[in-house]
């Protein structure tokens, strides 16, 4: 089983709103990422939790505020967000470091508009 | 700044023909990975190069590093339309192993 699950798939949401992505895998791995792709672009990376310890940051805008609250789940809080936001997000897993070998397995992605 | 680039960015080929991709990366990194993604899916993971030389394959792919170089390629025999999507390298950057960067990308287009 390497599913990675991702909530909601569809997100409409104005420029003062705050929502949530969620994302939750039960593989046993402790290493969660957020990705960012826009439409005919490669992921980018936005986070990394290593064992629920936010491990990397790429200079990602305080709009979006990550949250690991155990080893399962990860959070992308999103508030204030700009039209330029809308993008698919992808929560992604892997069992430990990469470095090992271990695969990052994604999930099928939320797509979000911001209006 | 970190580069991972593929080539070419798209690609159109006829069934039954062969052709090989090309990821080139401006970095040291001998962790190397190879995914599928197909219109509006999530990306599938193909091949983990792990080493110098290191050679994968499955079915009608292989994929193949050099670290010297900094040069993997994803090489397509007999190509056959279900293989049409876009292809993405990916080179893990950090020591602690935990830093992936994707390539620009090939869109392949399999044509019967």
């Amino acid at each position: 089983d390497t599913e990675v699950t991702q909530t909601p798939k569809h997100l409409v949401m104005g420029m003062t709103n705050k929502k949530s992505l969620k994302c939750e895998q039960h593989m046993g791995h402790r290493a969660m990422y957020w990705y960012k792709q826009k439409a005919k672009k490669p992921p980018e990376l936005m986070f990394v939790y290593s064992y629920e310890k936010l491990s990397i940051n790429e200079s990602v805008p305080s709009r979006f505020s990550p949250e690991c609250p155990n080893s399962s789940l990860l959070n992308l809080h999103l508030h204030a967000l700009q039209p330029e936001d809308s993008a698919l997000y992808l929560c992604a897993s892997s069992r430990g470091q990469t470095s090992s070998g271990n695969t990052i397995y994604f999930g099928e992605g939320s797509w979000l508009t911001v209006v | 700044e970190l580069k991972v680039e593929q080539n070419p960015l798209f690609l159109s080929m006829q069934e039954g023909k062969n052709y090989t991709i090309y990821c080139n990366y401006s970095t040291t990194s001998d962790r190397l990975y190879w995914y599928r993604q197909d219109p509006g899916k999530s990306l599938e993971s193909l091949f983990v190069l792990l080493s110098n030389g290191a050679v994968k394959q499955e079915g009608r792919l292989m994929a193949s590093l050099d670290t010297k170089a900094r040069l993997s390629t994803l090489h397509i025999t007999a190509a056959v339309h279900d293989l049409s999507a876009t292809y993405f390298c990916a080179v893990d950057m950090s020591r602690t192993g935990n830093q992936f960067y994707f390539g620009t990308g090939t869109s392949l287009t399999v044509i019967p």
